[in-house]
């Protein structure tokens, strides 16, 4: 596709449920981020694939977070057994890797957990 | 570590007037900085980009920023706010293998 593109667009899931979020970067980017943005706040690092190195996981917040990147595309975003503070934006971009690539981000996927 | 901080969560300014965000980054070698623009309910879009070939950065829509090592600054600038200007905009350092890290982001007002 032409940009990086997320689905669901929103999701509205009850505290306890499990919830997987899906990033489609765009073609031929090795690097892939997912990113949280809460009501009134920056974007918070999740999770970062580049390529076949190791992923660096120093931002999920809990073990109930986890992602995978398959076949170095697609990537989903996890999370288990959903609360209440986990309701935010969520944002995954792609780039093409190396320290000053320019990343492009999706529209996010809009979590809330009643 | 390198991180970046943004001065002032929220910035009003009248239409026509300077716009100016500021950015300091912390870095023990010559990073890659960033300005990101958010518009409501939209992800984000690359304004500009500072990669060590030039000081003085231009961007879309009028903006540009100035690498200043001695001061450990990225400022954003623009001569003269449009209303469409108001958004969220985002200042963001790279690490060696491409990892991007945000500021807490400034929301900028536009005020006819």
């Amino acid at each position: 596709g032409a940009g990086v593109s997320q689905s669901p667009s929103n999701k509205v899931t009850e505290k306890g449920k499990d919830v997987e979020l899906r990033c489609d970067p765009i073609s031929g980017h090795t690097a892939l981020y997912w990113y949280r943005q809460s009501l009134g706040q920056g974007l918070e690092f999740l999770i970062y694939f580049q390529g076949n190195s190791a992923p660096d996981k120093s931002g999920l917040p809990s073990d109930r977070f986890s992602a995978e990147r398959t076949g170095g595309s697609v990537s989903t975003l996890t999370i288990q057994r959903t609360q209440q503070e986990d309701s935010a934006v969520y944002l995954c971009a792609s780039s093409l890797g190396g320290a000053g690539g320019e990343a492009f981000f999706g529209q996010g996927t809009r979590l809330t957990v009643v | 570590a390198q991180s970046v901080t943004q001065l002032g969560s929220h910035v009003s300014v009248s239409e026509g007037a300077l716009v100016l965000l500021r950015c300091n980054y912390s870095s023990s070698v010559p990073p890659y900085l960033f300005w990101y623009v958010q518009y409501p309910n939209q992800g984000l879009q690359l304004l500009l980009k500072y990669t060590s070939a030039a000081t003085l950065v231009k961007g879309i829509n009028g903006f540009e920023a100035e690498f200043k090592k001695s001061e450990t600054s990225f400022h954003l600038t623009k001569p003269s706010a449009h209303m469409s200007d108001a958004a969220e905009y985002f200042c963001a350092v790279s690490r060696r293998r491409g990892q991007l890290t945000f500021g807490s982001g400034t929301q900028l007002t536009v005020l006819p």
